[in-house]
């Protein structure tokens, strides 16, 4: 059975900072693996899709890897921002017969970003 | 852009009420979802739509159904809303084959 987990579950940083938020999978049969942002209280922003076959994706300060091998994903967010704190959540997508409708979610990592 | 737009941000409704929550994409996609959010239990798949009138159970459907008449709308309903249905409520629509999904900005739902 599919599970994504992300790590760490929060995380504050000084304005300006590089970081990095974990994803992980613990089966390598997968579509894709997406990104998502949220705000309190929002819905879900989409950020970055990664396919199976792509080793990553950038938009902007953001930089999506994928290894489906290991079953990791990171989010690389350069020079943060207090603008980027939000909710961040990770889904994958499986390829397996029978399951490959839905996605399934990490819990997020929420990231707060000080002036 | 895409846009997937909820009926309400924020609802109030009675113990027993019958609840609609109403979703609607502009972009012709064959797929429509609905996920409740809880705190510590992430996003749960409720019911999800493949095509018009096609429908499939999630991992949560007990307490809800699904209506798919038109291919852009996607309602949920609460057939006697219950105290632990308080959640916050997300449609999701996405392209047939393995494409993006796009949410809505929530609904935020409270049974009293």
């Amino acid at each position: 059975k599919q599970e994504v987990t992300q790590i760490p579950a929060a995380l504050s940083v000084p304005e300006g900072e590089n970081l990095v938020l974990n994803c992980s999978f613990t089966d390598s049969a997968i579509y894709n693996l997406q990104w998502f942002r949220q705000d309190p209280g929002k819905g879900l922003t989409s950020l970055l899709l990664i396919q199976s076959s792509q080793r990553e994706q950038t938009s902007g300060r953001l930089n999506a890897s994928l290894d489906k091998s290991s079953g990791r994903s990171t989010l690389y967010i350069a020079a943060s921002q207090p603008g980027d704190s939000a909710t961040y959540l990770c889904a994958v997508r499986p390829s397996n017969a029978g399951n490959n409708r839905k996605l399934i979610w990490g819990l997020g990592t929420s990231l707060a970003v000080n002036p | 852009d895409v846009k997937v737009t909820q009926s309400s941000r924020y609802l109030v409704k009675r113990t027993g009420e019958k609840v609609f929550l109403e979703c609607v994409q502009d972009m012709d996609h064959e797929n429509m979802f609905w996920y409740r959010q809880d705190p510590g239990l992430g996003l749960r798949l409720i019911y999800f739509s493949y095509d018009v009138k096609m429908k499939e159970k999630g991992d949560i459907p007990e307490g809800y159904s699904v209506s798919r008449e038109k291919k852009e709308r996607f309602s949920l309903i609460l057939e006697s809303a219950s105290t632990n249905q308080t959640s916050m409520y997300l449609c999701a629509s996405r392209q047939q084959g393995i494409t993006e999904a796009f949410f809505g900005q929530g609904t935020r739902l409270t049974v009293v």
